[in-house]
């Protein structure tokens, strides 16, 4: 157990509404990861966040944001969701080996369904 | 963006089978993770790479850190039923931040 909650675990929402997936880790690791899975894509990084306040873009930014304002938390939010945002998103945690990250250990996953 | 090249996609063989799987990529890697998914979990990490030639064990798992760096293999020794899942592999290019991960080997065992 990796000490990672995600949560909901499952959500069906609307075209156009918001959605806030949250993780919570209580490792005290420093860096922290969310990633949607899709078939015939395999995991592609959203957002990370290396610390309090202080977040990067992944490959598929697009049309998601995050926020960390304090070490355990990290939010994902689709300000309009829209379909193609369909799909299991994880969160992921590490703590720094040397000057990158080391293993990442992952979250049960939240599986969203946009209809 | 960067992809590992992961195969085979799919295997299906007789429990008590050896099962080989490996990623490879024209990239120079300095870490290599191997993680196994169940359906309905996130992935696990099964074991850890971090030196070229690195063979490390992890009960009937074996993996290995290739010595080019640009490649790496997971060997799974006298397959059981739980072994079915999507083996992943991810690897982290030299002077990179993060990791890239492979498209995952579906494992099927037929009893």
């Amino acid at each position: 157990d990796a000490g990672i909650t995600q949560s909901p675990r499952h959500k069906v929402t609307e075209t156009g509404t918001p959605v806030t997936l949250r993780c919570h880790q209580t490792e005290n690791h420093r860096y922290m990861y969310w990633y949607r899975q899709d078939p015939g894509h395999g995991l592609r990084l959203i957002h990370y966040s290396y610390g309090v306040k202080d977040t990067d873009k992944g490959e598929v930014s697009d049309g998601y944001s995050v926020s960390r304002s304090k070490t355990e938390d990290f939010l994902l939010t689709l300000e309009s969701a829209t379909s193609s945002q369909t799909s299991v998103y994880f969160c992921a945690i590490s703590e720094s080996k040397g000057r990158g990250t080391g293993e990442l250990f992952f979250g049960e996953g939240s599986r969203l369904t946009v209809l | 963006g960067q992809q590992l090249n992961q195969s085979p996609q799919s295997m299906f063989i007789q429990e008590g089978e050896d099962v080989s799987m490996n990623c490879t990529s024209s990239s120079i890697f300095n870490t290599w993770l191997w993680y196994k998914q169940d359906p309905g979990e996130g992935p696990v990490l099964l074991i850890a790479l971090y030196k070229a030639g690195e063979l490390t064990s992890n009960g009937r798992l074996t993996a290995q850190f290739g010595i080019t760096r640009k490649d790496s293999f997971l060997n799974i020794s006298a397959s059981i039923p739980s072994d079915v899942g999507i083996y992943f592999c991810a690897g982290r290019i030299q002077g990179a931040q993060k990791l890239v991960f492979g498209q995952g080997t579906r494992l099927t065992i037929n009893p």
